[in-house]
């Protein structure tokens, strides 16, 4: 079992729904960080956080340490939100340099 | 700033070819990171430095070599190419290990 485990693998969605992606994770963490990989691969750091929740524009992303799980959702879908989602996980216990673990990420497309 | 720039973005090694994948950061940042992504799977890493002098093996190590005489650069070599070896490659840095910038990656096939 995958130390960071993301759920749906894919997911289509119609421009304007509401969408969440979900990472579970089984050790413990210090912070969690969800990327954006869009088509043509570059990546980029959407969120990074330890606890609670945090906002910008349409993108929400919470955890909750207890359970060992982070969302992120999309408020008002549009296509150039269309990208792979990455949620890495740095782990607590011994977790220097090395300690950033990935999970497979979520290849989202919302279509018009 | 440029942030975190590699090179090239794109390459064809033949079995056996040896290459440099070059990575600079402009952010003086003292963590820098080398990551394969193969389809389906999640980012492995390959090699990362604490800072300039210093380095050490990731997850996947093998058939890869890095240095890092300046904080600025951190070049990744590949001797004796392999097929398994074509993937995406993505060169990192960071202030602190847990937030880092990620550069474009090169795409690198070995036939």
């Amino acid at each position: 079992k995958n130390e960071v485990e993301q759920s749906p693998q894919n997911l289509t969605a119609q421009e304007g729904e509401f969408i969440t992606i979900n990472c579970s994770y089984s050790v413990g963490i210090s912070a969690l960080h969800w990327l954006q990989q869009h088509p043509g691969g570059g990546i980029v750091s959407l969120f990074m956080l330890s606890s609670g929740k945090k906002k910008h524009g349409r993108l929400i992303a919470t955890i909750n340490i207890q359970e060992k799980h982070s969302s992120l959702h999309i408020t008002a879908s549009h296509p150039r939100d269309s990208a792979v989602y990455i949620c890495a996980a740095h782990r607590y216990s011994g977790g220097g340099a090395d300690g950033l673990t990935f999970g497979k990420g979520t290849h989202l497309i919302i279509q018009p | 700033n440029a942030g975190v720039t590699q090179t090239p973005k794109f390459r064809i090694l033949k079995i056996g070819q040896s290459m440099t994948l070059q990575c600079t950061q402009d952010m003086n940042h003292n963590y820098m990171y080398w990551y394969r992504q193969d389809p389906g799977m999640g980012l492995k890493l390959i090699y990362y430095s604490v800072g300039a002098g210093i380095t050490d093996k990731g997850e996947v190590p093998n058939g890869y070599n890095v240095s890092r005489s300046t904080t600025e650069d951190f070049p990744l070599r590949l001797e004796l190419a392999a097929p398994s070896q074509t993937s995406v490659y993505f060169c990192a840095s960071s202030y602190t290990p847990v937030e880092q910038y990620f550069g474009p990656g090169t795409r690198l096939t070995v036939t």
